[in-house]
Formats: structure tokens, C-alpha cells, sequence
């Protein structure tokens, strides 16, 4: 069973509204990701870390951030919400040197 | 850049029948070879993964995979499927000591039928 969780697992918002998208992991992974799916499409790197204080994005344009200042946490904020952002996001983990990544049961959103 | 085709975005069997999913791969390099399956309404769950140890792999729940480098493929394959394996699998690389990004094929949803 997998030690990542994020919550909410299902979050109806307004759009405008600034929300934040949490992850957290109790496996001591060092590093952290976060994948936006959508029906039909591979799923997209839109963030990662390497450790505390370390964020970069990926490949996916996003209008989000993140922020990694404990080693178990990686939220996401959407400053100002889109009906564009509505999607599933997905948090995984993994730790250095090993290659199977441990997901999340994702956040479905959806912006109206 | 890498990339990953899963072939059929839909595969349909019969209960107790052989599956076989299609992933093929491009990679200047033999990358790292995963297969994920992400059963409705929840995340990914690791299947098995290829880092270059024996080119057949076995995973979790009866399925296996076999990485042939000549045919840059990563197949998935199970010899009887059960009513639980119908769920969505997702092909993914990741290049050797490149990006931290893993690259997913759009996945491939499975039906098992009684």
C-alpha cells in the first residue's frame, strides 16, 4: 500500500479562487513529482524536487508553484483558477538511486 | 527526446485468455522501462519496472514483460487474465542518468470479459 497521500481527492472550485493541492510521503523519499493526466493523454511532469529547498518545473507549462521546505511535504498552489487547470493531478515519490516511483491517489479537479 | 507508443488505447479479452499489451519505445539509449496499471479512481501502481538486469521481468500480479532491444519494446504480457486485471496500464521511460522526467505512452485500457 502505498505511503503517499494527497488530499483532496476530489476539490469543485471557483474560478479565480487560489487552492492549494497537498502531498505528503512518509518514506523519507527525497525526491518528489507532480504529473497532471488528462483522459486519453500521457501524463505530464509539471514539477519535481530533489530535496528540501529544491523546485524545478518540467516539461508542462503550468501556471502553478510548489514548494518543498520539509522532506514529506509538496504542495501545490494555483494562485488564480482556471476552468483550464480542471484535470487529475498525481503526486509520486522515489528515492534516490531506485526507479519505481510511488503515486498518490491523485486530486481530481475541476474549475468553474 | 524519447517517446512512448502504446498501441490500442483499448484491448478487449476474455476472462482466463492471454493478454498482451504493445509498448515501443524511442531512446538514443536503452533507457529505464516501467509498466503502471491505475485501476478507476486511484493513482499508479508500479507493475514492474526493466533497469537493465534480465530483459524478462516479472511483476506483481502474474504479469511479465520482456525488453528487446532490437525491436525497441517493452511488452506486457499475462497468460490468463482474471476480472480484476481490467484496469488502465501505462508504458513509461526514463533516459539513464538524463531528466528527472519519466515519460508516459497514453495508456492502454483493458476490458475483461466473463
Amino acid at each position: 500500500e502505498a505511503d503517499i497521500y494527497q488530499t483532496p481527492r476530489y476539490l469543485v472550485i471557483g474560478t479565480g479562487k487560489k487552492i492549494t493541492l497537498e502531498c505528503s510521503q512518509t518514506m523519507g523519499h527525497d525526491k518528489m513529482y507532480w504529473y497532471q493526466q488528462d483522459p486519453g493523454m500521457e501524463l505530464h511532469l509539471i514539477h519535481y524536487s530533489y530535496g528540501v529547498n529544491s523546485t524545478e518545473k518540467g516539461d508542462l507549462s503550468s501556471e502553478s508553484t510548489v514548494s518543498r521546505i520539509r522532506t514529506e511535504h509538496f504542495p501545490l498552489t494555483l494562485e488564480s483558477a482556471r476552468p483550464s487547470h480542471t484535470s487529475q493531478y498525481l503526486c509520486a515519490s522515489r528515492p534516490t538511486g531506485y526507479y519505481g516511483y510511488t503515486f498518490g491517489s491523485g486530486t481530481r479537479l475541476t474549475v468553474v | 527526446a524519447q517517446s512512448v507508443t502504446q498501441l490500442g488505447s483499448h484491448v478487449s479479452v476474455s476472462e482466463g485468455a492471454l493478454v498482451l499489451l504493445r509498448c515501443n519505445y524511442s531512446s538514443s539509449v536503452p533507457p529505464y522501462l516501467f509498466w503502471y496499471v491505475q485501476y478507476p479512481n486511484q493513482g499508479l501502481q508500479l507493475l514492474l519496472k526493466y533497469t537493465s538486469a534480465a530483459t524478462l521481468v516479472k511483476g506483481i500480479n502474474g504479469f511479465e514483460a520482456e525488453f528487446k532491444k532490437s525491436e525497441t519494446s517493452f511488452h506486457l504480457t499475462k497468460p490468463s487474465a482474471h476480472m480484476s486485471d481490467a484496469a488502465e496500464y501505462f508504458c513509461a521511460v526514463k533516459k539513464k542518468g538524463g531528466s528527472e522526467k519519466l515519460v508516459f505512452g497514453k495508456g492502454t485500457k483493458l476490458t475483461v470479459n466473463p
